[in-house]
């Protein structure tokens, strides 16, 4: 079964608004990590923000914040003030505590969504 | 501070040849992870190797092997490569394996095989 769903392909925002990244995931892991990597076109996987299972708020990086919906298992990225240099690849990524299967060596990966920021 | 460390950054390979991927970790760091990143997919895990020793294996096949040198760096063969090998491999660093551990990824190798 697909433990991290993204389901927008692709998305667009003008600059300067706001935009929000949807993500899904499945585990019955009661400790877990979620993670959102930005992959720009040259490849490299950049660290954004990071939810843990057990965090009480929210988290917020700078512009990044995650909208973090335990019951409904979702972790949706929140980017304000978009600019042209966030057009880019968007993962959203979990790691499982490993009480349930296993250990929490991996990190699940979803598909990715395109991020397009328009002038 | 440098960073994860790749190399090469591109390469080109024939159906059938093997090839090594390098990776150096980010200072401090002790365990590093190998993904496999096919065109329009998110990275998918291949290994982990910690203390010169292979904890986890994703679904692949053997022909994907690895080492950890003492100091922490790693390399990734691919023996017997098929087309379907191309895709960017992504090596990434770690202070341990925790569920709430930052991994650090390295900017990837291509690798494309005709």
């Amino acid at each position: 079964a697909q433990k991290i769903t993204q389901t927008q392909p692709g998305m667009f925002v003008q600059e300067k608004e706001a935009v929000t990244l949807d993500c899904t995931y499945d585990t019955s892991d009661p400790s877990y990590g979620l993670f959102w990597y930005k992959q720009p076109s040259s490849g490299e996987m950049i660290f954004l923000i990071y939810q843990g299972s057990y965090d009480q708020q929210n988290a917020t990086e700078g512009r990044y914040s995650l909208n973090f919906q335990k019951a409904r298992k979702s972790a949706n990225l929140v980017i304000s003030a978009s600019q042209l240099g966030d057009s880019a690849m968007y993962f959203c990524a979990m790691r499982e505590g490993g009480e349930t299967q296993g250990g929490s060596e991996k990190l699940v990966f979803g598909k990715g969504t395109k991020l397009t920021v328009n002038p | 501070d440098a960073g994860v460390t790749q190399s090469p950054t591109h390469l080109i390979k024939t159906r059938g040849q093997q090839v090594t991927l390098r990776c150096s970790p980010k200072s401090g760091h002790d365990t590093v992870s190998w993904y496999q990143q096919a065109l329009g997919q998110g990275p998918q895990f291949i290994f982990q190797y910690y203390e010169e020793e292979e904890r986890q294996r994703g679904n692949f096949p053997d022909r994907f092997s690895g080492h950890q040198f003492p100091n922490y760096s790693s390399e990734l063969n691919v023996n017997a490569l098929l087309l379907g090998d191309s895709a960017l491999y992504l090596c990434a660093s770690s202070l341990g394996w925790d569920f709430d551990t930052e991994a650090f990824f390295g900017q990837g190798t291509r690798l494309t095989v005709v």
